[in-house]
């Protein structure tokens, strides 16, 4: 399996414009998981999903971001309109239901919004 | 989940053991001890967990106290690529629960 994959790498946009990051989970991984990563929070846990189905988003900082999981491989996250605070790492990971439970992220999306 | 407890740093040479402290005084006896770490650039990636006795896999050793007060990870051959921050996280594990919540963790440095 080729992992968790998310695109794009690297992201450099301006204010106010559209943000669409995108993940594809393992297959056969039940949950997907969106964090973001800064200096100054850290690694946080913005949505996840389990079954496609968003179980908890009270990590999303506010309406502007917003996720879907529209089928069992892939998923996005996007921010309309966005900020220079949103600058950050975002990742994606997944996990089955049972067994470990550990989570296998992806390699992440630097986002920079100047 | 419990809040744990970690150094922000430590150095470690290369070859000796790593042990890497935690402490999580509130851990309720249904919760487990995951351990997680992050390359620079790189997303976090598992190590191992546990419940309340030892646990060793190809990665590291994991030391949880009779009170499971706290815990250690060993890296017993520490190299220069397992220079990260290692993340301990303890929460239920099962469905409910499957949420992580990362701390500041431990950013260690293995020099040569």
């Amino acid at each position: 399996d080729a992992g968790v994959i998310q695109s794009p790498r690297h992201e450099v946009t301006e204010m106010g414009q559209e943000v669409t990051l995108r993940c594809k989970p393992i297959s056969g991984h039940d949950y997907l998981f969106w964090y973001r990563q800064t200096m100054m929070r850290g690694l946080e846990l913005l949505i996840y999903f389990n079954n496609n189905v968003p179980i908890d988003d009270s990590g999303m900082p506010e309406d502007r971001f917003s996720a879907k999981m529209p089928n069992a491989s892939f998923s996005t996250l996007k921010i309309q309109p966005s900020e220079p605070r949103d600058s950050a790492v975002y990742f994606c990971a997944s996990s089955r239901l049972a067994g470990v439970l550990e989570q296998f992220f992806g390699p992440g999306t630097r986002l920079t919004v100047l | 989940d419990a809040k744990t407890t970690q150094p922000p740093s430590m150095d470690c040479a290369e070859g000796r053991a790593a042990n890497l402290p935690c402490n999580h005084s509130t851990i309720s006896g249904n919760e487990y001890v995951y351990w997680y770490r992050q390359i620079h650039s790189q997303g976090p990636q598992y190590i191992i967990h546990g419940l309340k006795n030892n646990e060793t896999n190809e990665m590291a050793s994991l030391i949880i106290t009779e009170d499971r007060k706290s815990s250690t990870l060993i890296l017993p051959h520490a190299t220069l690529r397992d220079t990260a921050v290692y993340y301990c996280i303890v929460r239920v594990k099962g469905a409910a629960g499957n949420k992580l919540t990362f701390g500041g963790g431990t950013r260690v440095l293995v020099k040569p």
